[in-house]
């Protein structure tokens, strides 16, 4: 199973910023690139499911972007609120394989 | 519609000792993921069921097994606990194999291990 790579590992901003984090995952064989919001005490929820380069989706204030000839995705929020505080992960698929998450990137949102 | 439901939440055991995990996926999803976190780890994949057919299995002992029965319900097994093994254990569902659709997820089993 291959590496999904996520960075930063923990981010701290002041509400009204803007930020955004990557993801990085093996750009061989690439089948599908998935952003997930994972709250404390919830489960996590899916953002966005990406399959072509150059794909951009977007969610109220949240977008991603999509290179699968390098192997990078940025997750972009606009404006952060207090209520975007979360974990952020990624996860990439590859022909048969399943799912592969990274670790997140834990964003907090200072009011 | 209902979510995926995971039974019980939280379960103290000792090493040594057995457990099974439950998850009920979402009304008609057939496909249902098993996936272990552990503090400073991402979520490590277990197994995937599809029709009661496991699909894909992660890199873990075989005291680790599970199945999927007719309804798509699914169980996860660990024998001979370890210490390690303590974790919050998630089931994903989704409605079909297709790599395509997002993972429903349910709220986790925390399993803590003595």
């Amino acid at each position: 199973i291959l590496n999904v790579e996520q960075s930063p590992q923990s981010l701290h901003v002041q509400e009204g910023d803007s930020t955004n984090f990557t993801c990085s995952f093996p750009s061989s064989n690439f089948y599908a690139l998935h952003w997930y919001r994972w709250e404390t005490a919830k489960s996590p929820e899916a953002l966005f499911v990406m399959t072509l380069n150059g794909d951009e989706k977007k969610k109220g204030r949240i977008s991603a972007t999509l290179n699968t000839k390098e192997g990078y995705s940025y997750l972009y929020i606009k404006g952060s609120q207090p209520e975007d505080s979360a974990t952020y992960l990624c996860a990439h698929h590859s022909g048969n394989t399943p799912l592969v998450f990274g670790k997140g990137t834990r964003l907090s949102v200072i009011a | 519609k209902a979510g995926v439901t995971q039974t019980p939440r939280y379960l103290i055991k000792t090493r040594g000792q057995q457990v099974t995990l439950s998850c009920s996926p979402i009304s008609g999803h057939r496909s249902v993921s098993w996936y272990q976190q552990t503090p400073g780890q991402g979520l490590q994949f277990l197994f995937e069921y599809f029709s009661e057919t496991q699909r894909n299995k992660g890199n873990f002992p075989g005291r680790f097994s599970g199945r999927q029965f007719s309804n798509s319900r699914s169980e996860m097994n660990v024998s001979t606990l370890e210490l390690g093994d303590s974790a919050l254990y998630l089931c994903a569902s989704r409605p079909g194999s297709g790599e395509n659709s997002p993972l429903h997820f349910g709220n986790g089993t925390r399993l803590t291990v003595t």
